[in-house]
Formats: structure tokens, C-alpha cells, sequence
């Protein structure tokens, strides 16, 4: 079946300006979560989203990053007014149930995308 | 200091030698632990899953948890060179959804 996909795959901006990321999970999953992929820091979590609702937005690095979900589906990052230090890979992977109960789901990637700010 | 170490390296072996991957933590409520297997330009993969201290055996892959050490290990024997990637451990405490990475070992295998 399909995997979890992301668009665009490049995204080149000049700094200053804003950008939308989207990631499509795998049919199904209710778990969606963001990280940010750095040279040299490994991926570091950004945000997490139950359905629609986002109980967990500790890693949001400013407040010029955001994102939602909409039906229980699409979810889009947001990041407004970018600086050169938000270059990364942006990856989003989604597991299909709560979690709570079994301490942990397995979490399936997409393949980012790649911000590079100019 | 980060929550989890891991030797960036590059790590390079000969084809068909044993491979091992480490990463040392700090958080003792760490319970679930993870690696991951990325090819470049590609998206994480989870490769193995252990729960709690232990040993996990998938093939050719065997996973160690040392918890009392804070410090677990991926063993790969028979190393071929599709396996050549960057390397991930990954860890979260019960219930918790966010996972805390290291930031990966890149691995070359030579034919």
C-alpha cells in the first residue's frame, strides 16, 4: 500500500519569506508527528497530532512554526518568515493507533522535504 | 549534554565483519528503544524494537538493551554492502509519543 508522502521533495526560499510543507499519511493512521532533520543533530521532534488535535507542540523551535491537521488526514507545517537556520529536512511519519495502551507505535517516515533557505 | 550520545562516525568494514552500533542515554524513564535505518535521501525505516533490557534477534540483526548501564547496542553479523546506510537509535518513555533520536552512524560496508 502507499506509504506516508511528502511534497514538495525540494524547497528552495529566500529568508524572510513563508512556507508550507504537507504530508499525506498512510490511510488509516491516526497518529501523525513532524521532525526536523539537521546536518550533524539527528531528527528532532517537533509536534504531534492525535486526529485533528495537537497534545503535543513542545518542539516547535518559535513561534513562526505551526502546523494542523485537517479530517484526520493532511496535515500541513507552516513556517513563517524563514531564516537560513531553518534549512533541514522536514519529515513527517504517522502510526496507526493511539499508543497510550502499549507504550509506543511503530512510527512510518516519509522521505522530507528539503528546505534550504537562501 | 544530549538526552542520547551516538558516534556519528563514518564507520567503514569489509563486507561479511560483524557491525556495532552503540548509544549511551541519560534518561532513566527510557523504556522503548528503536533503531532506524536510513538510505540517503530517504526516510527513516524501523529496523528493530525492544522493550525494557534484553536481547532481540530479527536475522541477522540482534538488539541489546543495558538499561542499568543506559547504553544499547545494534549488532549486525554478516555484514553486506546493502546495508551500507546511516544508522539511528531512537528511544521514548511509556505512553510518551515523541521520540528522542540520536543523531545517527553513518555505515559503509566494502565489497
Amino acid at each position: 500500500g502507499a506509504g506516508v508522502s511528502q511534497s514538495p521533495s525540494n524547497k528552495v526560499t529566500e529568508k524572510g519569506k513563508d512556507v508550507e510543507l504537507r504530508c499525506d499519511p498512510i490511510s488509516g493512521h491516526t497518529a501523525l508527528y513532524w521532525y526536523r532533520q539537521s546536518l550533524g543533530q539527528g531528527l528532532e521532534f517537533l509536534i504531534y497530532f492525535q486526529g485533528n488535535s495537537a497534545p503535543d507542540k513542545s518542539g516547535l523551535p518559535s513561534d513562526r512554526f505551526s502546523a494542523e491537521r485537517t479530517g484526520g488526514s493532511v496535515s500541513t507545517l507552516t513556517i513563517q518568515r524563514t531564516q537560513q537556520e531553518d534549512s533541514a529536512v522536514y519529515l513527517c511519519a504517522s502510526s496507526p493507533e493511539e499508543g497510550a495502551s502499549i507504550g509506543t507505535d511503530t512510527q512510518y517516515f516519509g522521505p522530507g522535504t528539503r528546505l534550504t533557505v537562501l | 549534554q544530549k538526552e542520547v550520545e551516538q558516534d556519528p562516525g563514518p564507520l567503514s568494514v569489509p563486507e561479511g565483519a560483524i557491525v556495532s552500533l552503540n548509544c549511551t542515554y541519560s534518561n532513566s524513564a527510557f523504556q522503548y528503544f528503536m533503531w532506524y535505518r536510513q538510505y540517503s535521501r530517504k526516510g527513516p525505516e524501523l529496523l528493530m524494537y525492544t522493550y525494557s533490557s534484553g536481547n532481540k534477534e530479527d536475522g541477522r540483526f540482534t538488539a541489546q538493551v543495558d538499561k542499568s548501564s543506559k547504553y544499547i547496542s545494534l549488532f549486525i553479523r554478516d555484514s553486506q554492502p546493502s546495508d551500507s546506510a546511516t544508522y539511528l537509535c531512537a528511544m521514548t518513555e511509556f505512553g510518551n509519543e515523541k521520540l528522542t533520536f540520536g543523531t545517527g552512524t553513518r555505515l559503509t560496508i566494502i565489497p
